[in-house]
């Protein structure tokens, strides 16, 4: 499985973006890159996920590097609600298959 | 609240004892996940099956017993547990791999906190 790492912990203050940085150098070609988040006491969340292109959706936006060696997740403006760890993951184009790395644990100040 | 519903919410169970847990989802969804988180751990893939079909299985242990009676439900059988097993069981579905395209995103329900004593 290939792997990713991400700093273990940011802090960030209320209604500021937020920059999530996951480097993953042995990415394949055929590795998407996956994002999920887990509030406390639940379960983790789909947040977004791409392969080659910048994608956005209602929660937040993902960069990817052009040469797919790292990306970037990007929420606009966090809120006491986004305080939750990060995974960021790499799965396989066809493959069920979701390994979660450590994560960054995301504090949010007000 | 999720549409991945997993029961019990909490479960205690003796070293000798049977148990199961149950997750059950209603998205049409062909593939699903059984993973182990320990406290302030990331989870940890147990099983998946696809198409009701076992099609991973991480070296987990035999007093763990997936089941996949039907599209909809996924068991996981425990016996003969060891205190080192408590931990939060997490259920997951997801489209398979044959439907809507590769890569669909999984949804997870929020848990059985085991406790083996």
């Amino acid at each position: 499985d290939a792997k990713t790492t991400q700093p273990n912990s940011m802090e960030s203050n209320e209604e500021e973006p937020v920059h999530l940085p996951c480097n993953h150098s042995t990415i394949s070609g055929t590795d998407y890159i996956h994002w999920y988040r887990q509030l406390p006491s639940q379960g983790p969340e789909y947040v977004i996920h791409g392969l080659t292109s910048n994608v956005n959706n209602r929660m937040a936006s993902l960069a990817i590097a052009e040469d797919r060696k790292s990306s970037t997740l990007i929420l606009h403006r966090a809120t006491l609600r986004d305080a939750a760890v990060y995974y960021c993951i790499l799965r396989p184009t066809y493959g069920n298959k979701l390994v979660f790395g450590a994560g960054t644990i995301l504090r949010v100040k007000s | 609240d999720t549409e991945v519903t997993q029961t019990p919410k909490h479960l205690v169970m003796g070293m000798t004892n049977k148990k199961s847990l149950k997750c059950e989802q209603h998205m049409g969804h062909r593939a699903m996940y059984w993973y182990k988180q320990k406290a302030k751990k990331p989870p940890e893939l147990m099983f998946v099956y696809s198409y009701e079909k076992l099609s991973i299985n991480e070296s987990v242990p035999s007093r763990f017993s997936p089941e996949c009676p039907n599209s909809s439900l996924l068991n996981l059988h425990l016996h003969a547990l060891q205190p080192e097993d408590s931990a939060l069981y997490l259920c997951a579905s997801s489209h398979g791999v044959r439907d809507r395209g590769p890569n669909s995103p999984l949804h997870f329900g929020n848990g059985t906190r085991l406790t083996v004593t």
